[in-house]
């Protein structure tokens, strides 16, 4: 079963640092998006992303943050100057082209940490 | 704005044995999906089961059911025959007319001998 993939698994910065994360979204997928998960929180949702563009996004979204597809198959997420309260998991997820609200398959997460 | 309380922070079960954890949410929209995720402690993400608000019958997967009660704005989440593997936390989720999934604060199950 086709799966999305991120990387790294594991990140660990210097506070002020810029960070990218990766992932490879479900190849016939077009809807994107990222979310975090601060230890023992919930999920919650940072930007969608369709036909190469931002659909919508959070409060937590601000301007550190940054998306960008730049091929294919990549989907980034782009922390400019890493702060310590960015340390979390970062999950992509992607759906299918048939709508909205269609499942959103997410990836294995990334886990941050910042120092 | 759309929000999703589970009020259960935590449940256990004895293997074989009948679950069922809660999930309530409030939103102004007619048109809305629900779903629930698993996150086992590997920390992926996995879709247990989706309902569409505008279909009265309750979704069903294998083993997982759930009870939608649209008035009552209720999702709640029935395992039967609890196997040790599904030992995670559970998140309900929303998404309405924007694609976005908001999330509960999870439920972590426990499935015990």
């Amino acid at each position: 079963e086709p799966e999305v993939t991120q990387t790294p698994s594991h990140q660990v910065t210097q506070m002020g640092q810029e960070v990218i994360l990766r992932c490879v979204p479900i190849s016939n997928h077009l809807y994107f998006y990222w979310y975090r998960q601060i230890l023992g929180q919930k999920v919650e949702f940072l930007v969608s992303f369709y036909n190469n563009e931002i659909s919508e996004k959070s409060e937590i979204f601000d301007d550190q943050f940054s998306v960008e597809r730049p091929d294919g198959s990549n989907f980034t997420l782009k922390i400019r100057s890493t702060k310590l309260e960015d340390s979390a998991m970062y999950f992509c997820a992607s759906s299918e082209p048939t709508g909205v609200n269609q499942p959103q398959h997410f990836g294995d997460g990334t886990r941050l940490s910042i120092l | 704005a759309q929000t999703v309380t589970q009020s259960q922070p935590e449940m256990s079960v004895q293997e074989a044995e009948t679950v069922t954890l809660s999930c309530t949410y409030d939103t102004s929209e007619s048109d809305y999906y629900l779903f629930w995720y698993k996150q086992p402690p590997s920390r992926q993400m996995i879709l247990v089961i989706r309902q569409e608000a505008y279909k009265q019958q309750n979704a069903t997967e294998n083993r997982f059911s759930v009870n939608f009660q649209k008035a009552a704005k209720s999702f709640s989440l029935k395992i039967s025959d609890s196997q040790l593997g599904d030992a995670a936390m559970y998140f309900c989720a929303y998404a309405g007319t924007a694609s976005k999934l908001t999330f509960g604060t999870g439920t972590r199950l426990q499935v015990t001998l």
